[in-house]
């Protein structure tokens, strides 16, 4: 099985900052990656698919990017309303998430 | 606008049968990828089972044994068993559609329900 590794589990920074999530899979998973934002008692919402795409009304501070084994979701500068959980995905074929990183204020 | 809401039982005996429901409106459920996925109080995301609108499913294998999903494509919903539950199944547990990015296999997650609450507990 395919593992997600995420990393740093926690995060604090300030609004205004560049904030870098990675995500490690264990093994080769092409381009084939989401990353979602959950606040508390709400579902996930998709930021990116497939790696480096920009899901229809997010906004453009978000950014992701890798292949293979490695990938990185960007926050360019840091909102106010981005305080939140996020978790990287593996879906081709199975469905596996990281294990979230809490991006906290700082 | 795509909408999915999920019902069931919000408590669960041990030992029995978890079923949960998710009702699709503003898509066509004969299209895309329908999924389960739960959440532990407190914890992180698990992928427990997805369908295919061509009722290929995919669970995942730490849960495969007890998991069954279904869909029905006249009532535009999809279903969720889990059997012989016990308390680390207590969890909120989210469906949602793979409609985003898709490979030969899958898709990411565009679309998700609110989420249920589901305790086991006698």
């Amino acid at each position: 099985d395919i593992q997600m590794t995420q990393s740093p589990s926690t995060l604090s920074a300030s609004v205004g900052d560049r904030v870098t999530i990675t995500c490690r899979a264990s093994q080769s998973i092409s381009k084939w990656l989401a990353w979602y934002q959950q606040k508390p008692g709400k579902a996930p919402k998709l930021l990116i698919y497939k790696a480096s795409g920009l899901e229809s009304g997010v906004p453009s501070r978000f950014s992701g990017s890798g292949s293979d084994t490695e990938f990185t979701l960007t926050i360019s500068s840091l909102q106010p309303d981005d305080f939140a959980t996020y978790y990287c995905q593996h879906y081709n074929s199975y469905w596996t998430f990281g294990q979230g990183t809490k991006v906290e204020i700082k | 606008q795509v909408q999915l809401q999920e019902s069931g039982p919000g408590l669960v005996k041990p030992s029995e049968t978890l079923s949960l429901t998710c009702n699709v409106s503003g898509a066509s459920i004969s299209s895309y990828y329908w999924g389960w996925i739960r959440q532990p109080p407190g914890k992180g995301l698990e992928w427990i089972g997805y369908i295919h609108y061509s009722g290929s499913t995919n669970y995942n294998p730490s849960l495969k044994s007890r998991v069954t999903i279904s869909v029905d494509t006249s009532k535009t919903q999809f279903s969720l068993k889990v059997t012989s539950v016990t308390a680390a199944d207590t969890a909120v547990y989210y469906c949602a559609r793979g409609g985003r990015g898709c490979s030969t296999s899958s898709c990411s997650l565009d679309y998700w329900g609110q989420g249920t609450l589901v305790t086991v507990s006698s």
